[in-house]
């Protein structure tokens, strides 16, 4: 069985550009959340997506956004791109929702603003 | 304001020896209580998750206990092996209203462990 996979696994944007990073979950999962992963703060909470609908969300800024499609793949994106958005990106997924489940995570992307 | 506290933040130990990482949280009401595995580089990987009607949770070497009335957890390493040198992270689910679900996570412990 796949595990959760993200793309890419390095990005590298300048200043002021948006991203945009894919999570696809484990088959059969229909909760996909995303998280940030930062030396000085660790890991955050970014939000929570379960049958396309958003569930829950960290205390991130409207710069940070995501979706959810009928496959329950995933897209965060992140527009106006800050030095201090430099981080690792982990989505986890989970069969249920995330506050009842085991999540599982992918391998993450590291994204570096320049 | 909900946090999750562990200590010590970082950990040396001899490969064979025992060790016990600590969690202390405020996040209220929970629903309940993860331990996760991180090697550096690569996603956490969970290790056992606690309802917080539970006292006492196993993976292997690995034992986590809960008091849900101290809000303290632990989670204890039986004779350490070089590869569970990692960062250990706690996780708490807060299960309050429209938050329900919403994850709160320490800051970790690095624990290493040398030959």
């Amino acid at each position: 069985k796949a595990g959760v996979t993200q793309t890419p696994r390095y990005l590298i944007k300048t200043r002021g550009q948006q991203v945009t990073l894919s999570c696809s979950p484990i088959s059969g999962h229909r909760s996909v959340s995303w998280y940030q992963q930062t030396p000085g703060q660790g890991l955050q909470f970014l939000f929570e997506y379960f049958s396309e609908t958003q569930r829950n969300k960290g205390n991130f800024p409207g710069r940070f956004s995501g979706r959810q499609f009928s496959n329950s793949r995933s897209e965060m994106n992140v527009s106006t791109l800050e030095l201090g958005d430099s981080a690792l990106y982990l989505c986890a997924s989970s069969l249920d929702l995330l506050g009842n489940t085991e999540a599982f995570f992918g391998q993450g992307t590291r994204l570096t603003v320049v | 304001k909900n946090q999750v506290e562990q200590s010590p933040q970082s950990l040396i130990i001899l490969e064979g020896k025992n060790c016990t990482l600590q969690c202390n949280y405020t996040v209220s009401p929970f629903s309940n209580l993860r331990w996760y595995k991180q090697d550096t580089g690569r996603g956490p990987v969970s290790l056992t998750i606690m309802t917080f009607s539970e006292n006492t949770k196993s993976n292997g070497r690995y034992t986590a206990t809960l008091d849900a009335d101290t809000k303290q957890s632990s989670l204890h390493i039986t004779a350490s092996q070089l590869s569970d040198s990692a960062s250990y992270i706690c996780v708490v689910s807060f299960a309050g209203g429209t938050s329900y679900g919403k994850l709160t996570f320490g800051q970790g412990t690095i624990l290493t462990v040398h030959p």
